[in-house]
């Protein structure tokens, strides 16, 4: 079956530093996410895109953050200089259809650890 | 804004019991509702969802769950829980023509005793 898979499962960083978090969707679908989860607090939302570009995104996803999808099956999420705060579960997922009806394909997560 | 609640971080059963798994929502326009779970080591997986039509929903390994407007519910529920059935749940509110931006409650994590 396919599945969206996630690496690194778990990363440890010192503050401040560069993290690229990377994730392979399913392999037909066309619209990506990123959602994390701080420990203890709900999911949310970070970013969707589509087509190349970024079709929403939250008051959470700032400058410090960035997405790509370099070479048509990688989606990668980048955080240029992490902070505490940024530790947290991350997940990406994946939809094959314009109107998902919210059956997103979800990851395992990686899971972030700044210093 | 929308917003989902779910009461209780823990629930405890024993196997063979039902399972009963609140979830309350907020929205101020129609929503999409829906129940992931996540086994330990995966990735959320879709349960179940509402979107329009029938109240009662059933979803995969036996669940449903019920859209009550009147009480802004959707709670999940198994008549018979199983040790498989341990895991983490998490209700999430959508809105209509936006389905693609889940609100996510803080989940509940089911225990399940032999």
């Amino acid at each position: 079956e396919p599945e969206v898979t996630q690496t690194p499962s778990h990363q440890v960083t010192q503050m401040g530093q560069e993290v690229i978090l990377r994730c392979v969707p399913i392999s037909n679908h066309l619209y990506f996410y990123w959602y994390r989860q701080i420990l203890g607090q709900k999911v949310e939302f970070l970013v969707s895109f589509y087509n190349n570009e970024i079709s929403e995104k939250s008051e959470i996803f700032d400058d410090q953050f960035s997405v790509e999808r370099p070479d048509g099956s990688n989606f990668t999420l980048k955080i240029r200089s992490t902070k505490l705060e940024d530790s947290a579960m991350y997940f990406c997922a994946s939809s094959g259809r314009e109107r998902s009806d919210g059956e997103l394909f979800f990851g395992e997560g990686s899971r972030l650890t700044v210093l | 804004a929308q917003s989902v609640t779910q009461l209780g971080s823990h629930v405890s059963v024993s196997e063979g019991a039902l399972v009963l798994l609140r979830c309350n929502y907020s929205s101020s326009v129609p929503p999409y509702l829906f129940w992931y779970v996540q086994y330990p080591n995966q990735g959320l997986q879709l349960l179940l969802k509402y979107t329009t039509g029938a109240t009662l929903v059933k979803g995969i390994n036996g669940f449903e769950a019920e859209f009550k407007k009147s009480e802004t519910s959707f709670h999940l529920t198994k008549p018979s829980a199983h040790m498989s059935d341990a895991a983490e749940y998490f209700c999430a509110v959508s809105r209509l023509y936006n389905t693609d931006k889940l609100i996510f409650g803080t989940g509940t994590r089911l225990q399940v005793f032999p």
